[in-house]
């Protein structure tokens, strides 16, 4: 069973319109760390953001926004008003002890912003 | 500034070469890692290091090596270039800790012909 399942392959919307990717987990820890990196067309990964499991505050970052909800084991991102530049794969990650902290990567998806 | 640097970006070769790519980092983290990346399978860990003179075997460690001499540099080996290797390969590395978040290079393609 996938331990991290972003069930979105591909996402296309129109610029300015909000979008939110999802990423459900799975773990029998109850210390883990789950991150969501960016990767835009030139190929680089880009570090977005890295939540513990003890802090379940949303956190928000200009347009972005995150939703972390352990009650569904639930890690979602939300982007406000998109812009082109968003255009991307979006991946989610998990960092448990019962993997020895090696991250477990969801299959990323695909976010097109069309202008 | 701190960085994550790989060399080649870019690389060609021919089956049954030995082919070293390079990883260097300047923010001083213990733990450094090499991943590949091929569609369908996302990123896969090939193999880590949490220290000098320390490496790990990841999930697709067949056929790679890794030696860790310096905190800096993890370079990785292909023994003998397959075309199943032809892949984009991405460094990374962190601070001590497993939990701590992965800053990544920028990246090698490997085309093994």
């Amino acid at each position: 069973a996938q331990k991290v399942t972003q069930a979105q392959t591909e996402i296309s919307v129109v610029e300015k319109e909000d979008v939110t990717l999802d990423c459900v987990y799975e773990t029998r820890d109850t210390t883990y760390y789950l991150f969501w990196y960016k990767q835009p067309p030139s190929g680089e990964l880009v570090f977005l953001i890295r939540r513990n499991s003890f802090d379940e505050q949303n956190e928000i970052s200009g347009r972005y926004s995150w939703n972390f909800q352990k009650s569904t084991s639930s890690f979602n991102f939300t982007i406000t008003a998109s812009q082109v530049v968003d255009s991307a794969v979006y991946f989610c990650a998990l960092s448990e002890v019962e993997s020895n902290y090696q991250l477990i990567w969801g299959a990323g998806t695909k976010l097109i912003i069309k202008p | 500034d701190a960085e994550i640097t790989q060399s080649p970006r870019h690389k060609i070769t021919e089956t049954g070469r030995q082919v070293t790519l390079a990883c260097h980092q300047t923010w001083n983290h213990n733990n450094m890692f090499w991943y590949r990346q091929d569609l369908g399978h996302g990123l896969r860990l090939i193999h880590y290091s949490y220290g000098v003179q320390d490496t790990n075997k990841g999930e697709v460690s067949d056929g790679y090596s890794v030696s860790r001499s310096n905190t800096e540099d993890l370079p990785l080996t292909l023994e003998s270039a397959a075309s199943s290797q032809t892949s984009v390969y991405f460094c990374a590395s962190s601070e001590s800790g497993g939990e701590e978040t992965q800053y990544f290079g920028p990246g090698t393609r490997l085309l093994v012909l």
